[in-house]
């Protein structure tokens, strides 16, 4: 079975400070993972990916994420927050053996204070 | 590109009442999703649609929910008859087939049954 963790509920930052928004995995194989961002009364929008090659990824809007395949993790991070990063975060995994499923993790609700 | 498009975005029905949700992907997407999203449970699959054909059903919660997929440009996720429980946000997706494409989500329809 695959499954996706985001062990923090919520994560407050200052504005100007780095962000961090973890996510670990337990998938067979080497997966492709996904960050995607969702703000209020919006449909999730996609920030990046990591299918293969260098393991730190950079995408949307400042933000980057590192593969780390010893501890299974994929964290997100921004090097300097904005409040407009406000929103809620979502890791999500798909195995390479399926092509289409993905899983989602919970959910890490973000608020970047001015 | 007009992105993922569904309507309605907001719903308010009475138990029992038959409620039509719609999708129209982004055209030369040729995979299509369902999710339902509600604070308890995130973010589940309900249906993934590859050429119009249902592939993976496994997460339509009960008979009372039915998808379909008339053509490569619209879909329709029904509930008949609708319970309070089914009171949600309704996602629909679309992606390339093949190479591991990011999900593109549409802005959602907020569900609420009283």
């Amino acid at each position: 079975a695959q499954s996706v963790a985001q062990p923090e509920d919520q994560v407050n930052v200052a504005e100007g400070n780095p962000l961090t928004v973890k996510c670990t995995y337990s998938v067979s194989g080497n997966p492709y993972l996904f960050w995607y961002v969702q703000y209020p009364n919006r449909g999730l929008q996609f920030l990046l990916k990591y299918i293969t090659g260098d393991n730190l990824v950079k995408g949307s809007y400042g933000f980057e994420a590192e593969f780390n395949k010893s501890q299974t993790s994929f964290h997100l991070k921004k090097p300097s927050a904005l409040v407009s990063d406000s929103a809620l975060y979502f890791c999500a995994v798909r195995p390479r053996s399926n092509d289409y499923k993905l899983s989602f993790g919970a959910g890490t609700t973000v608020t970047v204070r001015a | 590109d007009a992105g993922v498009i569904q309507s309605p975005r907001h719903e308010v029905t009475e138990m029992g009442q038959e409620v039509t949700l719609r999708c129209k992907p982004i055209s030369g997407h040729n995979s299509l999703f369902w999710y339902r999203q509600t604070m308890m449970r995130g973010l589940e699959l309900l249906i993934y649609f590859n050429n119009n054909v249902p592939i993976d059903d496994s997460g339509m919660p009960e008979d009372r929910f039915s998808a379909k997929m008339p053509n490569a440009s619209f879909s329709t996720l029904k509930i008949q008859p609708s319970e309070p429980r089914d009171s949600a946000v309704y996602f629909c997706a679309s992606n390339p087939t093949g190479l591991p494409y990011e999900q593109y989500f549409g802005p959602g329809t907020r569900l609420t049954v009283t």
